[in-house]
Order: structure tokens, then sequence, then C-alpha cells
């Protein structure tokens, strides 16, 4: 089946540093959706992109979808505490229509 | 709107008991489906289903068993548990299948076969 590839599977940073998670697929994707899981909790949704060159902002995330439509990065400025959590890409490809979800990235900030 | 509910949050089996996991939704939503999630290793998809009386398998299917008599409900069984299984098992639902909608997803249920 389609694989998306999700890195780093851990990331560590002192608060007030950037972070970002990138998504990787071999094949084109049609939409691309991104959530985030605290610890303990369960995913929720962020964002989804859809069209090729997409960014889009949530305050200090900003979401990419790349031109080819293969890959995806989440990027947050100065994170904070409460950014700490996993974030996760779901991906769809052309033709299939049950999502796949990344292994996710596990922000860890220290204050 | 409570959204998804699972029920139990907490769970503790020995290997060879059998047990059913619970999943309602009140949003009407089409789409359930359901996770495992494990460290390291994402979201894991067991079992979904795209309507009331349709269920299909995903990556992970064996050992569990579902069933979809109402678009409410999306009950998950464990026919005869193994430490293996051991893990959360998040359910979740859309509108619709596919990714044009957001994907809900229930507190979880946390499992440990001994």
């Amino acid at each position: 089946g389609q694989q998306v590839m999700q890195i780093p599977q851990y990331q560590h940073v002192q608060e007030g540093e950037d972070f970002t998670t990138y998504c990787n697929s071999s094949t084109t994707l049609s939409n691309i959706q991104w959530y985030k899981q605290r610890p303990g909790g369960h995913p929720v949704f962020l964002i989804q992109l859809v069209k090729s060159g997409e960014v889009k902002k949530q305050k200090r995330l900003t979401f990419q979808f790349g031109e080819a439509k293969k890959n995806s990065s989440l990027h947050i400025t100065a994170t904070q505490t409460t950014d700490v959590g996993t974030y996760f890409c779901a991906a769809l490809s052309g033709g299939s229509y049950i999502p796949t979800f990344g292994r996710g990235t596990s922000l860890i900030v220290h204050p | 709107n409570a959204g998804v509910t699972q029920t139990p949050k907490f769970q503790v089996l020995k290997t060879g008991q059998s047990m059913t996991l619970q999943c309602a939704q009140d949003m009407n939503h089409e789409y359930m489906s359901w996770y495992r999630q494990d460290p390291g290793m994402g979201l894991r998809l067991i079992h979904y289903s795209v309507g009331a009386g349709i269920t299909d398998q995903g990556e992970v299917p064996n050992g569990y068993n579902v069933s979809r008599s109402t678009t409410e409900d999306f009950p998950l069984r464990l026919l005869s548990a193994a430490p293996s299984q051991t893990s959360v098992y998040f359910c979740a639902s859309s509108p619709e299948r596919g990714l044009n909608q957001p994907q809900h997803f229930g507190d979880g249920t946390r499992l440990s076969i001994l």
C-alpha cells in the first residue's frame, strides 16, 4: 500500500526555537491532513491542504504542500510548552479512499 | 453532541479472553474506522466501514472482528486476546470515506493483555 514517511521521529527543542516536521510520499497525493496528539490524548485535526504549492498559517504554525504534491511540512515558529505532542500527517493518494497516517513526529519542548 | 465515544477507557485482559471495545458516534457519519497505536508505529488501521452493513479490513486486521449494524455504532471484537494486542485503540469517524473531511477521534481505549 501507499507509504507516507514522516521525519523526524522525535525532536527536542528549547522553548523559543523553531520546529519542522516533514511528510514524504513516493506517489502523488490527492490531499493531506495534519493532526496533533497531546500526551495521553487523541489525535485532533489541525488543517487540510489540497492545492499544489499551498501554504496555510495558523498563528505560529505554517503548513506547506509541495509543488509536486508528494511532500508536506509543518513548521512551528518560536515553540512553546503548549506545542508538546505528536504531530501526524494523513494522506490519500489518487485512487485510494483509505487514509494512511505517517508514524508521527514527537515534539519535546524544554523550558 | 458527544462526538465519538469509546468504552471502556482502560481494560486489562488475560491471554485468551475475548472482549468488545465499543465505539459510538452521534454525528451521523458514514465512515468509521479503528486504529491501534503502538510506540513508534503511528496509527495503524485495523478495520473500517463506509456505512451500515459494510466493513472491510485495514492494514492489521488479524485477531479482530467488526460489525456495523447501525450508522452510530462500530464495535471492535478481540476474539482471543494475545499480549501482542496490548495497545491503545482509537475509533474515528468522518462524514464520508476519503480525506475530504476531518477524522474525529474518540478518547481511546488503553488495553493491556497479560
